[in-house]
């Protein structure tokens, strides 16, 4: 099955407010990545963390990973209805370095 | 230094027929990698390459599906007799070689994606 996978599935705040969307997966890793999406657009690459990392920051955007529990968050603070789009995790494992996505979390922001 | 370069953007092909989808890595990329996303699902990994040389196929249906990364010009995805079933979007992905060693990883950057459309 999956390796990276996402929930909720769909998620929709108004705009301020704050959009926690969680990853979780099976196998040990190299690095997880979270990609947005835009509808019917390409990938925008928004932040990787390593395996050997916790939390990271950018801008709005905060990731953690828990490796005991296999499973990263990704927060985007302060909402913005541009902030609408999907967003992917994506893994790496330890040899290899091709992607393994999750299922993706549909999020909505209303202005 | 332009990015990863994916044509046609879009391609409709009949039932039947072969698509051919075509990506140039960015400047300095040996190795290329394909996905396919099925309508409102995640990216799913077929096939990694570099020059002349398959890496790792295993994602790619075993039959009708072929690719290809020449020593000169980009790499190509190729579908024989394309069933309704293929339509998607197929993204391309680049990065530079594994000089690290196996636990070592090298940032993919993806191109715009090619939606096929199988009528």
């Amino acid at each position: 099955s999956q390796q990276g996978e996402e929930d909720p599935q769909a998620l929709s705040i108004q705009e301020g407010e704050n959009a926690t969307m969680n990853c979780s997966y099976k196998t040990s890793i190299n690095n997880l990545q979270w990609y947005r999406q835009n509808s019917g657009r390409g990938l925008v690459h928004l932040i990787l963390i390593r395996s050997n990392e916790r939390e990271k920051h950018s801008g709005r955007l905060r990731v953690t990973l828990d490796t005991s529990k296999k499973s990263s968050s990704l927060l985007i603070t302060a909402s913005r209805a541009a902030d609408t789009a999907s967003y992917f995790c994506a893994t790496v494992f330890n040899a290899g370095n091709m992607l393994t996505f999750g299922g993706g979390t549909r999020l909505m922001v209303k202005p | 230094n332009a990015g990863v370069m994916q044509n046609p953007r879009h391609l409709v092909r009949r039932r039947g027929q072969e698509a051919r989808l075509r990506c140039s890595p960015m400047k300095g990329h040996s190795h290329v990698y394909w996905y396919r996303q099925l309508p409102e699902e995640g990216l799913k990994f077929m096939v990694y390459l570099q020059k002349e040389n398959i890496i790792d196929e295993s994602g790619m249906p075993k039959e009708r599906f072929s690719a290809e990364f020449p020593k000169e010009g980009p790499s190509i995805l190729r579908i024989q007799q394309v069933v309704r079933g293929d339509s998607a979007a197929y993204f391309c992905a680049s990065s530079r070689g594994l000089a690290g060693g196996p636990s070592s990883y090298n940032e993919q950057f993806f191109g715009p994606g090619t939606r096929l459309t199988v009528l």
